[in-house]
């Protein structure tokens, strides 16, 4: 059964702290991996990660996909309250657009 | 570019009756997917369509069923709604490309909730 495995389920931190939230996956016929975040509403795309060992980075977040061990990592730096949020990995499947999800981390950050 | 767009964002029914929701994915955009969104299940996939046509399918019974039209907009329908069935009901989008994996763009989601 393919499923995608997110760890820790919960988090609580403080601003400033530096964070890694982890994603491991046995997905079938695998095509990329994706991170979202979630706050009261609809996921919004953060990256999608194709190939091993390349690091993709937004501002103070920065994602990179190990292929060969089947994870990923969402590192998270000098963390804001605005971070708080659930933060969702899901694989794509090829040869359809389904994606798998993981249960998702919620991240909490307090001043 | 205006994003995806589900309607209505806010739905009551009662056990039994049915509902359809509506998606219009960004402009350009020729596939669209369906998922639920539960406390307990997460994120589920139901279903997905291009070119007017259902690609893949996932587990949930024919109760949930759907559809696309020629301009890509999407509606699922959901038949003898179950107190189970209530949810946030989200829509993404995608690019279509030959080759390579392409980027899911959601919705704001339907509150569907049963009584």
């Amino acid at each position: 059964e393919d499923k995608v495995v997110q760890s820790p389920l919960s988090l609580v931190v403080h601003e400033g702290d530096t964070v890694t939230l982890n994603c491991s996956y046995e997905v079938t016929n695998f095509r990329s991996l994706l991170w979202y975040k979630q706050e009261k509403k609809a996921p919004t795309f953060l990256f999608m990660l194709t190939s091993s060992g390349i690091e993709k980075k937004s501002g103070r977040l920065s994602s990179i996909l190990d292929k060969k061990e089947l994870f990923s990592i969402l590192n998270i730096t000098a963390t804001q309250t605005g971070d708080s949020a659930v933060y969702l990995c899901a694989v794509l499947q090829g040869g359809s657009e389904k994606l798998v999800f993981g249960k998702g981390t919620k991240l909490t950050v307090n001043p | 570019k205006a994003g995806v767009t589900q309607t209505p964002r806010y739905l009551i029914k009662t056990r039994g009756q049915q509902v359809t929701l509506s998606c219009s994915p960004i402009s350009g955009h020729r596939s669209v997917s369906w998922y639920q969104q539960t406390p307990g299940q997460g994120l589920q996939f139901l279903f997905e369509y291009f070119s007017e046509t259902q690609r893949n399918k996932g587990n949930f019974p024919g109760r949930f069923s759907g559809r696309q039209f020629s301009n890509s907009r999407s509606e699922m329908n959901v038949s003898t709604l179950e107190l189970g069935d209530s949810a946030l009901y989200l829509c993404a989008s995608s690019s279509y490309r030959d080759r390579g994996p392409y980027e899911q763009y959601f919705g704001p989601g339907t509150r569907l909730t049963v009584t």
